[in-house]
């Protein structure tokens, strides 16, 4: 059975400070996996990692993936408020050419001023 | 932000109803998802479809059942609700084989 863990499940912090994230993963036939970050509607979509080692980056948000240990951290530095949210990490086998995601629990982040 | 919408945004039914949700795309997508989420559960996929009339049943599929009959549509139904089946409804879509997915506004549902 497909399966995500998130750690931690929360995480407070204070403006400035530096947080990493991390995802841990089985899953038969990975193709890939895919950051979300969910404020308080819809997932919007971060990152999509394929190959190990290369690291996206988009502004202050970064995020890695290793294939030979199964996980994956997205780190954010120089935190702001807006970055309170939950990051959501998913993986998921390709059926039919559609991606069956299964997603983690999630990690509530929350950003102190 | 990628056109999508679900409709009705709210809704409160009674046990045993029918019910019927909605996701639309303008972007000619071919793969679209319907998921739920609920507290300590996370998301989940219900059902998923790879084409016109190409469906399949995803983590959670038990009390629904899905059409598409065309590229921009796609309809969730509940037969009969269920308390159970209180949830918040997201609707996505994927362009390509193994792309990113993009979700819609969601639909809150509340069954009595």
């Amino acid at each position: 059975e497909d399966k995500v863990v998130q750690s931690p499940l929360s995480l407070v912090v204070h403006e400035g400070d530096t947080v990493t994230l991390n995802c841990s993963y089985e899953v038969t036939n990975f193709r890939s996996l895919l950051w979300y970050k969910q404020e308080k509607k819809a997932p919007t979509f971060l990152f999509m990692l394929t190959s190990s080692g290369i690291e996206k980056k988009s502004g202050r948000l970064s995020s890695i993936l290793d294939k030979k240990e199964l996980f994956s951290i997205l780190n954010i530095t120089a935190t702001q408020t807006g970055d309170s949210a939950v990051y959501l990490c998913a993986v998921g086998p390709i059926i039919q050419g559609a991606q069956k995601l299964v997603f983690g629990q999630g990690t509530r982040l929350t950003i102190n001023p | 932000d990628a056109g999508i919408t679900q409709s009705p945004r709210h809704k409160v039914t009674e046990t045993g109803t029918p019910v019927t949700l909605r996701c639309h795309q303008t972007e000619n997508h071919r793969y679209m998802y319907w998921y739920r989420q609920d507290p300590g559960h996370g998301l989940r996929l219900i059902h998923y479809s790879y084409g016109v009339k190409d469906t399949d049943k995803g983590e959670v599929s038990d009390g629904y059942s899905v059409s598409r009959s065309k590229t921009e549509d796609f309809l969730l139904t509940l037969e009969s609700a269920t308390s159970s089946q209180t949830s918040v409804y997201f609707c996505a879509i994927s362009g390509r084989a193994g792309n990113e997915q993009f979700f819609g506004p969601g639909t809150r549902l509340t069954v009595l």
